[in-house]
């Protein structure tokens, strides 16, 4: 089990461009997650998938897109990169709303 | 609004101690409650959770208290060890009516140090 796995590690883009994060997992967990964290906070939610197919805006879902076209696969689309989008961003999924979340282990994004 | 917050930003224990890393939160909502561990440049990592009709869990070496009247969670660690630093995270899971999913709101974090 790879558990849930993230690419890039790492990403520097330039304002206006635009990316995808890559998120997967190997559990067969329906609920799916990204997250943002910032210098001394916690994590932030920005969207969430509770199946394939199914996909709903968190707290902070501005400039930020997503799809679930399959169970394993749940991508996060940057539209047009700005600066107040460097972060690092984690993926979590679990079971069902409600149980542990399984964190993969991030992508720091800069953008200049 | 809703927020999950820490009393402490920085804990520094002496190894073999016991640590008390406490959160407030306040939402009433909240159904069930769990702590992270994130270590310097990882992902957050299960440490133990809480359903809101407990008031006290025991894992291995943690042990999290719920007091719901004064909306308070505490995360406690038996003889703390040099591999236990790191920043805690509680977070606290608030449904979601009529979408059946949930809202994860993490509080800012404690950075816990152990001192040789």
């Amino acid at each position: 089990n790879a558990g849930v796995t993230q690419t890039p590690k790492f990403q520097v883009l330039k304002t206006g461009q635009s990316m995808t994060l890559q998120c997967a997992q190997d559990m067969n967990h329906e609920y799916m997650s990204w997250y943002r964290q910032d210098p001394g906070m916690g994590l932030r939610l920005i969207h969430y998938s509770v199946g394939a197919g199914i996909t709903d805006q968190g707290e902070v879902p501005n400039g930020y897109n997503v799809s679930r076209s399959t169970t394993e696969d749940f991508p996060l689309r940057l539209l047009s990169a700005a600066p107040s989008q460097t972060s690092v961003y984690f993926c979590a999924s679990s079971y069902a709303p409600a149980y542990e979340q399984y964190f993969g282990p991030g992508t720091r994004l800069t953008v200049t | 609004g809703e927020s999950v917050g820490l009393h402490l930003p920085t804990l520094s224990v002496q190894e073999g101690d016991n640590s008390i890393i406490n959160c407030a939160y306040s939402n009433s909502a909240s159904d069930y409650f769990i702590w992270y561990k994130q270590e310097s440049g990882k992902g957050p990592q299960f440490i133990i959770d809480i359903r809101s009709n407990m008031d006290k869990r025991q894992g291995q070496r943690v042990t999290v208290l719920l007091n719901k009247t004064v909306k308070h969670l505490s995360l406690q660690i038996a003889a703390t060890q040099p591999g236990d630093s790191a920043v805690y995270f509680c977070a606290e899971n608030i449904p979601l009516r009529g979408q059946g999913a949930q809202k994860l709101v993490f509080g800012q974090g404690t950075r816990l140090t152990i001192n040789p």
